[in-house]
């Protein structure tokens, strides 16, 4: 099946700087999602980007599917941005979303 | 459109009780999934719905999980004599029938077995 694979796995970062995400995965994909993560558990979606770029707000997230990637932009960090970071993907074959391990993310102020 | 809604949102049971976990999806959403996810790792699927019809089922749900959708609207996930191995937040999302296939998570039940 794909493999998802994510970096960095943790981000400490002081706020107002800005961070990249990144998201390998190993096989074509018709869907790929970033989700945000809450203390209290749920996903919060950010994007919906199986390809292109989107922007909202102060993310914005780019996948170049002919090489496999996807990138979380951040900026001006705020303490409300920490959390876990997932891309999510799936493939033409199934309906069921293949998680990566996250990318942690602690904004002090 | 109120969002998918989880209940029980927490459940403490004693291993060897059965649990039931109920998922409402967001109305006219006719697809509809089930995850777990451990301390420490992504959502893994569980199994997935279209209307009332069970399309895939992961390796993951032992014969002591089953689940159901019986009129296409709300479904029930079962665990049977649990063990402290299903610990777990179980995670329902649901997404529409046309347009996209981006899907939308409810806020977990978190199951804890003692």
């Amino acid at each position: 099946g794909i493999q998802v694979e994510q970096s960095p796995p943790d981000l400490i970062l002081q706020e107002g700087a800005n961070s990249t995400l990144r998201c390998n995965f190993s096989d074509s994909v018709n869907n790929l999602q970033w989700f945000h993560q809450n203390p209290w558990g749920q996903l919060i979606n950010l994007f919906y980007i199986p390809s292109g770029t989107k922007q909202n707000g102060r993310l914005s997230a780019t996948t170049v599917a002919t090489e496999r990637y996807s990138l979380l932009y951040i900026s001006s960090s705020q303490t409300t941005d920490s959390g876990v970071y997932f891309c999510a993907v799936g493939s033409y074959n199934t309906d069921k979303l293949i998680f990566g391990t996250g990318t942690r993310l602690q904004v002090f102020p | 459109d109120t969002g998918v809604s989880q209940d029980p949102r927490h459940k403490i049971t004693k291993r060897g009780q059965n649990v039931t976990f109920r998922c409402d999806p967001i109305s006219e959403h006719n697809r509809l999934y089930w995850y777990r996810q451990t301390l420490g790792q992504g959502p893994e699927f569980l199994t997935y719905f279209q209307n009332e019809a069970q399309l895939e089922k992961s390796r993951l749900l032992s014969d002591r999980f089953s689940a159901e959708r019986p009129k296409g609207s709300f479904s029930t996930l079962e665990i049977q004599r649990t063990e402290q191995g299903d610990s777990a937040m179980y995670l329902c999302a649901s997404s529409p029938p046309t347009g996209t296939d981006e899907q939308y998570f409810g806020p977990g039940t978190r199951l804890t077995v003692t």
